[in-house]
């Protein structure tokens, strides 16, 4: 079995701030990890993703991430937050190729909506 | 054109009516997905296909049913309409290689 926990399903920050959204995660077999961006009456975007290389991923509009194995975290931040981060924020979890059908089952996590000060 | 194409984006339907919903791609992946996406509920899983001749179960199948008429086509069904089935649906694709997963624009389905 797999899920993912979102915590906290608002987050605001003033533009220039750091931006940090909390994702833990359960699997039974080793995860590939996933954070995707929905922008307003759009569809997902992947923004990055881990499938077991480095540890720290960075991806799309300057955001990165930290696969913590010990902590079951994959938290999602930016240094600087921009007007144009404002979205809502999906974690998501799978199992492997080599862990058979959880592989096929891509889990979200419930969304983190970041709103963005000026 | 947009790599999976979902429709209707938009429709209204009353309680008790047959509605599909249909997702065609043009990614040549062998996986699709149906979600829901409900507000502070995230996407939840409707049913899954890894080809023509499997489809599987979701968190939340009752009540819908789905068809893979081809690789790149797989519908969504909801045989007979009620009011809590209204939220966005997404359809989505997955590449065996990179593990990502494309979705469609969404369509918004309203029961009343």
């Amino acid at each position: 079995a797999q899920s993912v926990t979102q915590l906290g399903s608002h987050v605001s920050v003033s533009e220039g701030a750091l931006v940090l959204l909390r994702c833990n995660y359960s699997s039974s077999v080793p995860p590939y990890l996933f954070w995707y961006v929905q922008y307003p009456n759009q569809g997902l975007q992947l923004l990055l993703k881990y499938t077991s290389a480095a540890t720290l991923v960075k991806g799309i509009n300057g955001f990165e991430a930290e696969f913590k194995k010990s902590e079951t975290s994959f938290h999602l931040t930016k240094p600087s937050a921009h007007m144009r981060d404002a979205a809502e924020y999906f974690c998501a979890v799978s199992g492997t190729y080599a862990g058979g059908t959880s592989y096929g089952k891509l889990t979200f996590g419930q969304g983190t909506i970041l709103t963005v000060h000026p | 054109d947009a790599d999976v194409t979902q429709t209707p984006r938009n429709r209204i339907t009353k309680t008790g009516k047959r509605i599909m919903l249909e997702c065609s791609q043009t990614k040549g992946h062998d996986r699709m997905y149906w979600y829901r996406q409900d507000p502070g509920l995230g996407l939840r899983l409707i049913y899954y296909s890894f080809d023509v001749k499997d489809i599987n179960k979701g968190e939340i199948s009752d009540g819908y049913s789905v068809s893979r008429q081809a690789q790149a086509k797989f519908s969504l069904s909801l045989e007979s309409a009620i009011p809590n089935q209204t939220a966005l649906y997404f359809c989505a694709t997955r590449d065996r290689e990179s593990a990502e997963a494309f979705f469609g624009q969404g369509t918004r389905l309203t029961v009343v």
